[in-house]
């Protein structure tokens, strides 16, 4: 069964505009949620991640926001640029085997010049 | 010259046959994935392998088979009972369990005519 889901699963976005992509999670010992980002022809590498200790984290124009509450985490790309231009996959693990990630279905992303 | 290498990049075989993916790493690694990866269905383990000699099914194991007979190899073998084998194959290292992120190679595009 899938134990993360992300949403969308394209989108497209203007230069400079905002690109927001959504993954849900069932189960509640999941505490690492990393986002991935691949290029076509790739393997993914790791963008940006989050611990549920905080609700939000920053790193340049990419900010992961999570919702212990509700079982949520998002990614912003502010200033999306075509260089962003990539599929993304949100992840999640357990602290008892962390490096084993389950994978959300992936969004392609395409920023339009 | 570290990293992951997956040879070959492209590889066609006949419906019947088993193939072999070839993943090598020097980055002394301990951990060793493997994933297959379809539009739409984000990255699905087949089977990982945390030391050497010693090989975990993941959650597609069916018709693939591993070996870890030295830290730096981590070949999988496609057999001719996986149904659907055409797909983008990714190999992953972790250095060690109490580590979170995975580093993947470029991959293997298997196409099975």
């Amino acid at each position: 069964q899938q134990q993360v889901k992300q949403s969308p699963q394209s989108l497209i976005v203007q230069k400079g505009g905002i690109s927001i992509i959504n993954c849900a999670y069932e189960n509640t010992a999941f505490d690492y949620f990393p986002w991935y980002q691949q290029f076509p022809g790739k393997g993914p590498a790791l963008l940006i991640a989050i611990r549920p200790d905080v609700s939000e984290k920053k790193e340049g124009r990419f900010t992961i926001s999570f919702n212990k509450s509700a079982k949520q985490f998002s990614l912003h790309i502010m200033d999306s640029q075509p260089g962003d231009s990539a599929t993304y996959f949100c992840a999640a693990s357990r602290a008892l085997f962390r490096s084993r990630l389950t994978f959300g279905e992936g969004t392609q992303l395409t920023v339009n010049p | 010259d570290g990293g992951i290498t997956q040879s070959p990049k492209y590889l066609f075989r006949k419906e019947g046959q088993n193939v072999t993916l070839s993943c090598e790493q020097n980055l002394n690694h301990d951990a060793m994935y493997w994933y297959r990866q379809d539009p739409g269905q984000g990255l699905r383990l087949i089977y990982y392998s945390q030391i050497v000699n010693d090989f975990q099914k993941g959650d597609i194991a069916e018709g693939y088979s591993v070996s870890r007979e030295k830290k730096e190899s981590f070949p999988l073998t496609v057999t001719s009972a996986q149904k659907n084998p055409t797909a983008f194959y990714l190999c992953a290292t972790v250095p060690g369990q109490d580590y979170n992120e995975q580093f993947f190679g470029p991959g293997t595009r298997l196409t099975v005519l």
